[in-house]
């Protein structure tokens, strides 16, 4: 158990629909990170909060947005869902910017 | 844009044997950060070992350990006395450190590694 919880564990959604995902990380980690693994593009860095502040983007599309609250919890919001969002969406928390990464045990997405 | 490239989708290894998995990467800064994960049937996403490229030493975590190459931008994965629990899929990641900044991990498509009893 890495200590950063997410959920819920599975998802399933129609086409066209917004959903939330959650993310609480590790006891007095301030950094954030969201990733997406799909057989399509392997697991990609999505974005990434500090203490609140949106610090580094990655692949994120726009209709993805995400923010972290002041009690350093994430969430992460998909909305006009498609197909190919379907993937497991993992949240991950580190100490500060420059230490090791830990994962929760992510999102299963299903848009049908 | 920083690549990383895991030239073998899948290894076979008999238990208690030793194992090497592959990682290449291409960078252009000078300082940065490597990582090995590991990813079990469960999903979970579990830190293996971690290098700093301003480290010339190769770091070890007991049966894991890597062989940094800093010049050939190559990052290998030795693990020793292979368990039946070491099956999983394994991925390479780097994440580059610029001056304070920050960013997410760069992964590998990943290895399969499967252990044979």
């Amino acid at each position: 158990d890495s200590g950063v919880t997410q959920t819920p564990k599975h998802l399933i959604t129609a086409t066209g629909q917004r959903v939330t995902l959650r993310c609480s990380p590790r006891s007095g980690d301030l950094s954030v990170y969201w990733y997406q693994q799909s057989l399509d593009q392997g697991l990609q860095f999505l974005i990434q909060y500090y203490n609140g502040e949106e610090r580094a983007k990655g692949n994120i599309l726009e209709r993805f947005s995400a923010q972290q609250f002041p009690d350093l919890h994430s969430e992460l919001n998909l909305s006009s869902l498609e197909l190919g969002d379907s993937a497991l969406y993992f949240c991950a928390s580190s100490a500060s910017e420059s230490t090791e990464q830990y994962f929760g045990p992510g999102t299963r997405l299903t848009v049908t | 844009a920083q690549t990383v490239t895991q030239s073998q989708p899948e290894m076979s290894v008999q238990e208690a044997e030793t194992v090497t998995l592959s990682c290449t990467y291409d960078t252009s800064e000078s300082d940065y950060y490597l990582f090995w994960y590991k990813q079990p049937p469960s999903r979970q996403m579990i830190l293996v070992i971690r290098q700093e490229a301003y480290k010339q030493q190769n770091a070890t975590e007991n049966r894991f350990s890597v062989n940094f190459q800093k010049a050939a931008k190559s990052f290998s994965l030795k693990i020793s006395d292979s368990q039946l629990g070491d099956a999983a899929m394994y991925f390479c990641a780097y994440r580059s450190w610029s001056g304070g900044g920050a960013d997410g991990l760069t992964f590998g498509k990943g290895t399969h590694l499967i252990i044979q009893p």
